[in-house]
């Protein structure tokens, strides 16, 4: 199947730095990717919606200043948390969608642990 | 608003025990269902999904799931679950065609004893 890369995996840093995290699309093109925020012992919560070269969508009651996406490239789409803090410490978990596939698949990354000091 | 709901939050089993998951969603017109799967330090991965045709879905690793219409449900059972079963597992619901609205249910916990 198609495969998702994040990179990093693991990334602490400190209260009001910014921290980017990239999402890839391996072996597909990907015209629409997701990000999801995942709490402990909880279900995924969509962020955003992005779609290449177009602003991102977001979810009502996430601040789209606080986590910039940017949807660069049909295989790349970053998401930046601006000026931390600790409670944005959770799970972030990007995903693909492969319009080749017919179905419409959603393909997930491995997440990425964010830590906020 | 559309949700998607799992009736159990964590479920123990013992080795060779049958494994059934419900999931139930309020979405009123046609959706795509799916199960996915996430093993302990790992990402989620797809079991099964419907979109159309025999509502009974069958999966990877002997998963199957039954959609019935009537009852809004989409319920992931296994005859006999392993050790190896041990993860998380999500339903999600997404509107048909082609909606980039995908909604997660909070997961079920799943721990099959040796």
């Amino acid at each position: 199947g198609a495969v998702v890369s994040q990179h990093p995996s693991r990334v602490i840093c400190k209260s009001g730095t910014s921290v980017k995290i990239e999402c890839r699309s391996l072996d597909f093109q990907a015209t629409t990717m997701f990000w999801y925020r995942q709490f402990p012992k909880k279900s995924l919560m969509l962020m955003a919606t992005s779609n290449e070269g177009s602003k991102a969508t977001y979810e009502q009651g996430v601040e789209k200043d606080k986590f910039l996406i940017n949807h660069a490239s049909l295989t790349l789409s970053t998401l930046t948390v601006t000026s931390a803090h600790p409670e944005d410490s959770s799970f972030y978990i990007c995903s693909a969608r492969d319009p080749s596939s017919g179905g419409y698949e959603q393909y997930f990354g491995p997440g990425t642990r964010l830590t906020v000091t | 608003a559309q949700s998607v709901s799992q009736h159990n939050h964590h479920v123990i089993l013992s080795e060779a025990a049958s494994l059934e998951l419900g999931c139930n969603y309020s979405y009123g017109g046609t959706v795509n269902l799916f199960w996915y799967v996430q093993y302990p330090g790992q990402h989620l991965q797809l079991l099964l999904k419907y979109f159309s045709g025999d509502p009974l879905v069958k999966g990877i690793k002997g998963f199957e799931a039954e959609f019935i219409k009537s009852k809004f449900s989409f319920n992931l059972r296994k005859p006999s679950v392993q050790w190896s079963d041990t993860a998380e597992y999500f339903c999600a619901v997404r509107r048909a065609p082609n909606n980039n609205d995908m909604r997660f249910g909070a997961g079920t916990r799943l721990t099959v004893k040796p």
